[in-house]
């Protein structure tokens, strides 16, 4: 079945050290978005990406990186510059038709020990 | 600021009974959507108006939206323990372009819903 798969479900981390969490589609769709949530919060938008090789940023873009080298995927890297990188981070995907509905994976909850 | 203010936070009812939930935004829109989230899981996409709809419906989901008063409301009928989860609103900022996936979320309302 067609769908978006994050991974890892739930990733630990020392403080200072980078991590990269992956997002996979097969939808065929062009465009991907990661988005972090906090507890009881609204989702942020991190970096997008309407095309491979092309991407941009949110509006909460310090501290993280991303890379779009094929349309299936769009990993993104927390970096040891975001301050408070303890969050759940989801990746979602559009079609062409920019319907305007977006499509989720199921997350990946980073926490920071 | 959020874009998307939903109210209330919290909503806590009965089976069979309906459940209303409320968003207010700031600036203009091309389209307003609502979305599910089951505990620790994705968003589910539930239903899009756009800005030129004043109420659109899906199953037991009604949507409305006033553009002059910047708000949705978001009701769902009869509804079952399965229905518990948050609720959140979403705009797309675009107004009269094509929507790029930039939505602004907002806070959402978590219902519970009691067999």
């Amino acid at each position: 079945d067609g769908g978006i798969t994050q991974s890892p479900k739930y990733l630990f981390r020392k403080e200072g050290q980078n991590v990269t969490l992956s997002c996979e589609q097969n939808l065929n769709h062009d465009a991907m978005y990661w988005y972090r949530q906090d507890p009881g919060q609204g989702l942020r938008l991190i970096y997008y990406s309407q095309i491979v090789n092309d991407f941009q940023k949110g509006d909460i873009a310090e501290g993280y990186s991303v890379s779009r080298e094929k349309k299936e995927s769009f990993p993104l890297t927390v970096t040891s510059a975001q301050k408070n990188p303890t969050a759940f981070y989801l990746c979602a995907s559009m079609g062409r038709s920019y319907t305007g509905e977006l499509f989720f994976g199921e997350g990946s909850r980073l926490t920071v020990l | 600021s959020q874009q998307g203010e939903e109210d209330p936070q919290a909503l806590s009812i009965q089976e069979g009974e309906n459940a209303t939930m409320n968003c207010s935004y700031k600036t203009s829109i091309n389209n307003l959507q609502w979305y599910r989230q089951n505990s620790g899981r994705g968003l589910v996409h539930l239903i899009l108006i756009r800005s030129n709809e004043r109420e659109k419906h899906s199953g037991r989901l009604r949507v409305t939206l006033d553009t002059s008063k910047k708000s949705s409301s978001l009701l769902i009928t009869a509804s079952r323990a399965a229905d518990t989860a948050s609720y959140f609103c979403a705009t797309d900022p675009n107004a009269g372009g094509t929507s790029y996936g930039k939505l602004t979320f907002g806070q959402g309302t978590i219902l519970t819903v009691h067999p």
